[in-house]
């Protein structure tokens, strides 16, 4: 399948770690990537590739996989943080970009 | 500066057709993999269509055979020909470029939202 699923929202307190989950089977084959995205703004590139930041991007954010689940783990997480988080891969069937259903961070 | 901006967004009725252009500054349109997303309203990203080297297009199957990706060196821009559309082709749309093997998306537009409605 070259779906990838990610829960819809997630919370984390003020100056803790979060680690937001993307899940499919074309992830045994191909990276993730990760982009943050504002309200009302476009996506935003975090990480790409096995463990890649965009210059610009600072490494509270870094980018894992274990079998058929890719996480993005944000460290210190700051209020400016609070928005929405997609992952995206390669379909493993038809090679063509796939996205997650995107996770609403809210910082408490 | 690298930019992308895209135009020709509105409202149209189902049925009706839409040309949605791209203008790229800063690089050159065809030396990179070019592709259309959409986010329909609340909704995640939703990938649409490339442009490879070579003109060779995709589409993911909801818009095969009505839409048609393109670019025009001429002027630099990325197009989108939008034919016959649905209420669920309502989104806002953007153009981006393909930053390498790992199908990412490392520039993007700020979007043209197209609304679908009687």
């Amino acid at each position: 399948s070259s779906e990838l699923t990610q829960d819809p929202a997630v919370s984390v307190a003020l100056g803790q770690t979060v680690r937001i989950t993307c899940q499919g089977d074309t992830l045994r084959t191909y990276y993730a990537n990760w982009y943050q995205q504002k309200p009302g703004q476009a996506p935003m590139l975090l990480i790409y590739g096995k463990n890649s930041r965009p210059p610009g991007i600072p490494d509270r954010f870094s980018g894992s996989v274990s079998g058929n689940t890719a996480s993005l783990t944000i460290i210190g997480a700051q209020a400016d943080d609070e928005a929405d988080y997609h992952c995206n891969s390669r379909g493993d069937i038809s090679g063509n970009p796939v996205f997650g259903g995107g996770t609403r961070l809210t910082v408490l | 500066e690298v930019q992308l901006v895209e135009t020709g967004g509105g409202l149209i009725q189902p049925g009706g057709s839409l040309r949605l252009s791209c203008e790229v500054s800063g690089l050159r349109v065809n030396d990179y993999y070019m592709h259309w997303v959409r986010q329909a309203p609340g909704k995640g990203l939703e990938w649409v269509s490339v442009i490879y080297s070579g003109d060779y297009t995709y589409y993911t199957a909801s818009v095969k055979g009505r839409f048609t990706i393109s670019r025009d060196i001429s002027k630099n821009t990325l197009f989108l020909q939008m034919n016959n559309l649905r209420a669920d082709d309502t989104a806002m749309y953007y153009c981006a470029k393909e930053g390498g093997n790992d199908t990412f998306f490392d520039l993007w537009g700020l979007g043209t939202l197209v609304t679908v409605s009687s």
